[in-house]
This record gives structure tokens, C-alpha cells and sequence, in this order.
């Protein structure tokens, strides 16, 4: 079993929607928890970021995390074509000096016009 | 924009040779990491940098291998390239302390023939 697991899609859907994405994880000593929007062909960009359990909003998008289920959520409202990406989740441990994310592979996201 | 620079953007070598990734951290970030991706996976941990030493590193054999400056850019290294390590190379930063995020640069993508 995978640390970190994500459904890779694709995921399509109407602009307007509201998108879930979702990841599970095995690890319980995860404590800081991150969702990445990745462009086709470019870097990373960091979107949410959560310490522990409880939800978070940020304009349209939406991070909860749940460690009992260890399970974690982006919701995003009113869905765009240029959200079109692939978002990865990514979690750390605290503390750890390594301080490497583990990531998920990805959910590839499409919303059509 | 994250203020992360890499170079160069694209790469073609041969199995065998040897090549010289480099970044550019983000202004006042000590850390750096390093993160192999391939094709629709997410990002592999392949080592952190941090004060000019190797505090963390991931599943990656010794041909693999990096600096930190003083200026706390960075390279990697790797030895008698293989087919396997055709993939996008990111450089991540971060700033020291409790701040867990990692601000991800562009990438280099290369392709080993």
C-alpha cells in the first residue's frame, strides 16, 4: 500500500461545477497537509495548506482534513476552464528534519467551457 | 511566480553520461530539495540541502548527488545517466523555523536516449 494514495482520473467536468478532489493516506504521523495545482509542462504551485485536522477556505477553494479517516479534500466552487491542471496533495511530518513531502500522483483535472 | 529558478528547461543526453542540474532558491529560503517526476506520477524525494549539507534523502542510489552554495543555490549531479531517469527534476525552497511549505521552481525535463 502506497503512503499516499490518489485517483489519478481524468476528471471532467462543466465550468460552474463544484469539483472534489480527494486523497487517503496511511501514515497518521502526517501533521502538515498540501494541495498543488501543476500546469501541463511547469512547477507546482502551492494552493492550500493545513496543519492538523479542520478545513480551510481560500476564495473559491476549499481543504479539510480529517485524521481519524485519514482522509483529505480540495473542493474548488464555481469551477473555471484556466482551473484546468493536475492537482497533487502532498503531506509531511512534523518536525522531521528530512522534510520531504510525500505526494500523491495526481488527479488530472478538465473543465469544459 | 515563486521566485524558484531552474536551469536549464530541457535536456537531452545519453545513457551513460553524467549531467548538471541547477537552481535558484527563493530569496531567504535556507532549504532546498530536490524531487524527480515522472510521466503521471507525482513527485519522488530525492534529498535536501540545508546549510550547504544533505540533512534528508530519499530512495535514490549514490549517482545521484548534490551541492548547496553559500548563497544557497544548488545542483544536481547525476552519474552514467540511465533510461529510467528521463523525468522532470524540481527544485523545491523553504525558509527555516516551523514553515513546512515548499515553493516549487519550473523544472528541468530530461530526456535520456
Amino acid at each position: 500500500q502506497k503512503e499516499v494514495e490518489q485517483d489519478p482520473g481524468p476528471l471532467s467536468v462543466p465550468e460552474g461545477a463544484i469539483v472534489s478532489l480527494n486523497c487517503t493516506y496511511s501514515n497518521s504521523a502526517f501533521q502538515y497537509f498540501m494541495w498543488y495545482r501543476q500546469y501541463s509542462r511547469k512547477g507546482p504551485e502551492l494552493l492550500m495548506y493545513t496543519y492538523s485536522s479542520g478545513n480551510k477556505e481560500d476564495g473559491r477553494f476549499t481543504a479539510q482534513v480529517d485524521k481519524s479517516s485519514k482522509y483529505i479534500s480540495l473542493f474548488i466552487r464555481d469551477s473555471q476552464p484556466s482551473d484546468s491542471a493536475t492537482y497533487l496533495c502532498a503531506m509531511i511530518i512534523s518536525g522531521g528534519s528530512q522534510g520531504n513531502l510525500i505526494f500523491g500522483k495526481g488527479t488530472k483535472l478538465s473543465v469544459k467551457p | 511566480e515563486t521566485g524558484v529558478t531552474q536551469s536549464p528547461t530541457h535536456l537531452i543526453k545519453t545513457r551513460g553520461q553524467q549531467v548538471t542540474l541547477r537552481c535558484s532558491s527563493q530569496s531567504g529560503h535556507n532549504t532546498v530539495s530536490w524531487y524527480q517526476q515522472a510521466l503521471g506520477q507525482g513527485p519522488q524525494f530525492i534529498f535536501q540541502y540545508y546549510r550547504e549539507e544533505e540533512n534528508g534523502r530519499g530512495n535514490f542510489p549514490p549517482r545521484f548527488s548534490g551541492l548547496q552554495f553559500p548563497n544557497y543555490s544548488s545542483e544536481l549531479n547525476v552519474n552514467a545517466l540511465e533510461l529510467d531517469d528521463s523525468a522532470l527534476y524540481l527544485c523545491a525552497s523553504k525558509g527555516g523555523g516551523h514553515q513546512e511549505t515548499q515553493y516549487f521552481g519550473p523544472g528541468t525535463r530530461l530526456l535520456v536516449l
